[in-house]
């Protein structure tokens, strides 16, 4: 069974442009979360989404969004990049929300 | 949530057992205790989840007392590949809240 895949792998963005990170869950599985990860802050989360439906939030900008397809398949975009955007974006899938989480190997945005 | 505090780093050389001790004084009745691992560049993996008393796996083994309010991941013969961070998590087995990571314990595996 294919794992969790993240696309692209790396990215370099400027300041003030937008980005569009994807996720395709583990077959199956139906709810997606992301996560920010920097050296600072560690492992923070951003939002949870079930049966294309955003279930969590967490305290971030309105820069940051996201959705979910009907295939379970998952975006987040952030608008306007700033410097501190600069992190590993990490998805995670699992069959129900708040169960074993199975993470993806992330996109490392760098933001000049 | 419950929250969890673990040790910030450990070092430990190559063989022994390793034992990282998490504390949730808070923890739920219907709360799971989960342990996940993470290697540099790379989305954290699950390792072992528990309840109460004690849970083995191919990987390690989980201590829980009776109490809850404490859990212990113990790694038995670690070897260089086992050096990450190691989170602990506390949470309801299939909840509405998302599972929240802290700052984990970073062990250093020395030859």
């Amino acid at each position: 069974k294919a794992g969790v895949t993240q696309t692209p792998r790396y990215l370099i963005k400027t300041r003030g442009q937008q980005v569009t990170l994807s996720c395709s869950p583990i077959s199956g599985h139906r709810s997606v979360s992301w996560y920010q990860q920097t050296p600072g802050q560690g492992l923070q989360f951003l939002f949870e989404y079930f049966s294309e439906t955003q279930r969590n939030k967490g305290n971030f900008p309105g820069r940051f969004s996201g959705r979910q397809f009907s295939n379970s398949r998952s975006e987040m975009n952030v608008s306007t990049l700033e410097l501190g955007d600069s992190a590993l974006y990490l998805c995670a899938s699992s069959l129900p929300p708040g169960e074993k989480l199975f993470f993806g190997s992330g996109t490392q945005l760098s933001v000049l | 949530l419950a929250k969890t505090t673990q040790p910030i780093s450990m070092d430990s050389y190559e063989g022994q057992e390793v034992n990282i001790t998490c504390s949730h004084n808070n923890i739920a009745t219907n709360d799971y205790i989960t342990w996940y691992q993470q290697f540099p560049s790379q989305g954290p993996r699950f390792i072992i989840q528990g309840y109460k008393t004690k849970v083995t796996n191919e990987v390690a083994s989980l201590f829980i007392p009776a109490d809850r309010k404490s859990s212990t991941l113990s790694l038995p013969r670690v070897s260089l590949s086992d050096t990450a961070v190691y989170y602990c998590l506390v949470a309801p087995y299939s909840g509405n809240t998302p599972l929240v990571f802290g700052k984990g314990t970073r062990l250093s595996v020395i030859a």
